[in-house]
């Protein structure tokens, strides 16, 4: 069973429209949570980095939530555009006692965005 | 281009054959990472490196893998006698250890390998 799980599997939405994906983590313990954009054949991008003690996190047209009691996070996008088609993958992430990060990332929403 | 550079992009190799990839991290990143994802999945962590040093590995790094970061600042990960089931898109990612703030990985676009 996978650790970190998003709903819907795919999403298609109208240009404007605004949108909200949902992630469902087990992970624990977990120093934070991430969202990122990944293009098809490209890396991912990150989008946001919250720690468990924060609610909300924006950056532009996205905004996180996160509520570390149930364990649920979301990622809310307003005002879609054509370009913002594309995986968004939620990750859990756990620090290693020497440092550095171990990134779990769920398996994704495929998000289209149409004319 | 000051992102992560991974080459090659893509890679056709026949089972049984070893093949070698390379990552060269941004600049003074002293983080590298090597992920591995399969289709329709999120990427899985195999290793990674601060400076030099390899300080993680997971189970999924068998003794077929190896992975080196001889000067600190490009990497190398080599699959010995590939097998098909190693099929894959391999992912660097590097980051600027610090202290305070949370670690932010810039990832590169991946070497796609196909085991035929």
């Amino acid at each position: 069973k996978n650790q970190v799980e998003q709903s819907p599997q795919s999403l298609i939405i109208l240009e404007g429209k605004n949108c909200t994906l949902q992630c469902n983590y087990t992970v624990s313990p977990f120093s934070n949570l991430r969202w990122y954009k990944q293009d098809t054949g490209r890396g991912p991008v990150s989008l946001t980095i919250m720690t468990f003690s924060e609610n909300t996190k924006s950056n532009g047209r996205y905004t996180a939530t996160l509520d570390a009691d149930t364990k649920q996070s979301s990622l809310h996008i307003t005002a879609s555009q054509l370009s913002d088609s594309a995986s968004y993958i939620c990750v859990v992430s756990f620090s290693f006692t020497g440092g550095g990060n171990k990134l779990t990332f769920g398996t994704g929403t495929q998000l289209k965005v149409e004319l | 281009d000051t992102g992560v550079s991974q080459d090659p992009r893509h890679k056709i190799t026949k089972r049984g054959q070893n093949v070698t990839f390379r990552c060269d991290p941004i600049s003074e990143h002293n983080r590298l990472y090597w992920y591995r994802q399969t289709l329709g999945q999120g990427p899985e962590f195999l290793t990674y490196f601060q400076n030099e040093a390899q300080l993680e590995k997971s189970r999924l790094l068998s003794d077929r893998f190896s992975a080196e970061r001889p000067k600190g600042s490009f990497s190398t990960l080599e699959i010995q006698r590939t097998e098909q089931g190693d099929s894959a898109m391999y992912l660097c990612a590097s980051s600027l250890a610090r202290t305070g703030g949370e670690e932010k990985l810039f990832f590169g676009s991946g070497t796609q390998l196909s085991v035929l």
